[in-house]
């Protein structure tokens, strides 16, 4: 089992739309999750950080957390075109405090 | 915000040849750098873990013999790639932990090509 998962996609949504993405994790002594945008070619840059259980909001993103599911998402509200990206779910272990990434889910949003 | 940089950003270099590559953190101290491996259409792989003044952390299947690390600075970790093959172009990343804040901020990323 892979240390975080999340589906590959590609996941199309129409502009305006909500996005849901989503990511599970293996480790349940993890504290910290967070929520990357990766362009291509590009480095990812953070866009959430939570950590714990429940919702953590952000302007058009909210972040959810369930350590008992061992489970965190990614919505994205009135999706853009701009959106579009890979999204990768990273989780930050209690080995060193590594960051370890799940294989992204590419998000398309159609005008 | 904190700035992390890389140098080179893009670098051709043929086989059997070392690649050296530069990750600095501009305005904070990092007393632990990342470095990450990314291949085409797959995710950020976790190579070593470079602590300032001591020997890096590999991951498993890394060779250290390889892909030397050093962080000799608060600032400045480099990642060199001896006797390059094609198998080794890809994309690298680091990325720098802030000693004050424990924030990670990661750096643009070094496109590797081996010709």
């Amino acid at each position: 089992q892979k240390e975080v998962e999340q589906n590959s996609g590609p996941l199309s949504v129409p502009e305006g739309a909500i996005a849901s993405l989503n990511c599970t994790y293996s480790d349940r002594g993890s504290q910290s999750f967070f929520w990357y945008r990766q362009y291509s070619g590009k480095s990812p840059e953070l866009i959430m950080s939570i950590y714990s259980n429940g919702d953590k909001e952000d302007g058009r993103f909210t972040a959810q957390l369930n350590k008992a599911s061992q489970y965190v998402s990614l919505l994205i509200r009135d999706s853009q075109p701009s959106d579009s990206a890979t999204y990768l779910c990273a989780v930050k272990g209690n080995q060193g405090g590594k960051l370890i990434f799940g294989q992204g889910t590419e998000l398309s949003v159609k005008p | 915000g904190a700035v992390v940089s890389q140098h080179p950003s893009r670098v051709i270099c043929k086989s059997g040849t070392s690649v050296k590559i530069e990750c600095r953190s501009l305005d904070f101290q990092a007393t632990t750098m990342f470095w990450y491996r990314q291949f085409p259409k797959q995710s950020l792989m976790l190579m070593a873990t470079s602590n300032e003044g001591s020997k890096a952390t590999y991951e498993q299947g890394v060779e250290k013999d390889k892909f030397l690390i050093n962080h000799a600075s608060l600032t400045l970790s480099t990642l060199t790639v001896t006797s390059a093959h094609p198998e080794d172009s890809s994309f690298y990343i680091c990325s720098a932990r802030d000693k004050a804040t424990y924030e990670q901020y990661f750096g643009p990323g070094t496109r590797l090509t081996v010709t």
